[in-house]
């Protein structure tokens, strides 16, 4: 079955840019919605955006200013880019995959989910 | 932005009880909502989309119902592992995404 994978740096300083990479393995990273979803410390999950495997993305408007989420299809990777950062950006990342919706589309729920890497913003 | 609500907080119960976990949506979500299972330390797992259709391999305790603004998680009798963090979501209206706060079933 399809598992996803993120890597990256586990700390990253102030003012910096987080960066994360999301391998999916067990399946093709095309026909989907690939996702970033975040978790601060103790708190709720909050969708950071979404990158369709024809290159098109989308982002949550709270973050908009200081993402770029990408793919690369011939790595079956996608790509976290988060600017700017600050000890308020300090999270679990996730990366999650939403199907299309038959009818509209638009992206479904989020399944799987990959394990997760903590991101720690400190100087 | 539809805003996500959930309650109670915190749910105490005792294995072999049933458990009744309420989302509500800020405007109408249609049946697009999903719940999700996250215990310490793991990443959410899936249980109902739809509102109300199992996801694979979840037991038959996992109940959703609901439609529009208004939802409901029912577990039916409290296994040991089912004792966790539970969320809603949205995905009707983006963006954003939304999920709800959370609510704790504990023993």
């Amino acid at each position: 079955q399809v598992q996803l994978q993120e890597s990256g740096p586990r700390l990253v300083k102030p003012s910096e840019t987080l960066s994360l990479t999301c391998t999916v393995s067990g399946g093709s990273i095309n026909n989907y919605f690939w996702n970033w979803i975040r978790q601060p410390p103790g708190k709720a999950l909050e969708w950071i955006g979404y990158i369709h495997y024809s290159g098109s993305a989308n982002y949550n408007p709270s973050l908009k200013s200081r993402v770029i989420i990408s793919v690369d299809t011939s790595k079956n990777q996608f790509s976290l880019k988060l600017n700017s950062v600050t000890a308020a950006d300090t999270a679990v990342y996730y990366c999650a995959r939403a199907d299309n919706d038959f009818w509209s589309g638009s992206p479904n729920w989020f399944d799987p989910w990959g394990q997760g890497s903590l991101v720690s913003v400190s100087s | 932005e539809i805003v996500m609500t959930q309650s109670p907080a915190t749910l105490s119960v005792s294995p072999g009880e049933r458990a009744t976990l309420s989302c509500r949506a800020s405007q109408s979500v249609s049946s697009r909502l999903a719940w999700y299972q996250q215990k310490p330390g793991q990443a959410p797992r899936l249980l109902i989309y739809g509102a109300s259709t199992r996801a694979t391999g979840i037991p038959a305790r996992f109940t959703g119902s609901g439609s529009g603004t208004e939802f409901t998680l029912t577990i039916s009798s409290l296994q040991s592992e089912d004792f966790a963090v539970y969320y809603c979501l949205q995905y009707n209206n983006w963006p954003p995404f939304t999920f709800g706060p959370g609510s704790k079933v504990d023993i």
